[in-house]
């Protein structure tokens, strides 16, 4: 069965630290690994993942994918308290457009 | 990528009641997504809603309780029958745009069921 983990589910840090939050999967023909930043209702798109080693930067964002075993990072430096948000990643299953979220990690960045 | 609107935002409604949740597209989309976010919870897939056909449910979903209209490529409507507390959720459609790997989200629907 398909699934993806997300972890830690929470996470409390003080502004100015630096943050790794892990996502693993298992999907079958995987095809890409995305982020999202979710703070009220909308998840808003952070980053598609499709190669394994390529680090995709946004600002003090960051993340990384390995597909030899099977996960991923999101990297969050110099922490701000509009960090705080649910982060959640997701993959596409195989041969259709539906995708698989994982339950997500609570990131609260303290002042 | 795709700018989603939905309505309502927000409602509180009355157990045994229906609300029917908007979702406009500013461009065609082939397929439009509803998802569930319950409390505390990761985003569950609903239904899959392709114009001119029948949408597709995922298991545990079914079209009496979540009846879906696709008019049109750029709107559906998602209708949440005979409410129950437990139908308390953010409720989210969505669309593929950019190419079939990318996900984008219109803004939600707090959904309370009293």
């Amino acid at each position: 069965e398909d699934k993806v983990v997300q972890s830690p589910l929470s996470l409390v840090v003080h502004e100015g630290d630096t943050v790794t939050l892990n996502c693993s999967y298992e999907v079958t023909n995987f095809r890409s690994l995305l982020w999202y930043k979710q703070e009220k209702k909308a998840p808003t798109f952070l980053f598609m993942l499709t190669s394994s080693g390529i680090e995709k930067k946004s600002g003090r964002l960051s993340s990384i994918l390995d597909k030899k075993e099977l996960f991923s990072i999101l990297n969050i430096t110099a922490t701000q308290t509009g960090d705080s948000a649910v982060y959640l990643c997701a993959a596409p299953l195989s041969g259709t457009y539906k995708y698989i979220f994982g339950t997500g990690t609570r990131l609260k960045v303290l002042a | 990528s795709a700018v989603i609107s939905q309505k309502p935002s927000r409602d509180i409604c009355q157990r045994g009641t229906s609300l029917t949740i908007q979702c406009q597209v500013d461009s065609q989309v082939t397929m439009m997504f509803w998802y569930r976010q319950q409390p505390g919870q990761s985003l569950t897939l609903i239904a899959t809603a392709n114009q001119g056909s029948e949408a597709t449910y995922e298991s545990g979903f079914v079209i009496d309780k979540f009846p879906i209209s696709r008019p049109n490529l750029t709107f559906s409507t998602l209708t949440v029958s005979n409410m129950s507390p437990e139908d308390s959720s953010i409720y989210l459609c969505s669309v593929t745009a950019g190419g079939p790997n990318e996900q984008f989200f219109g803004p939600g629907t707090r959904l309370t069921v009293l």
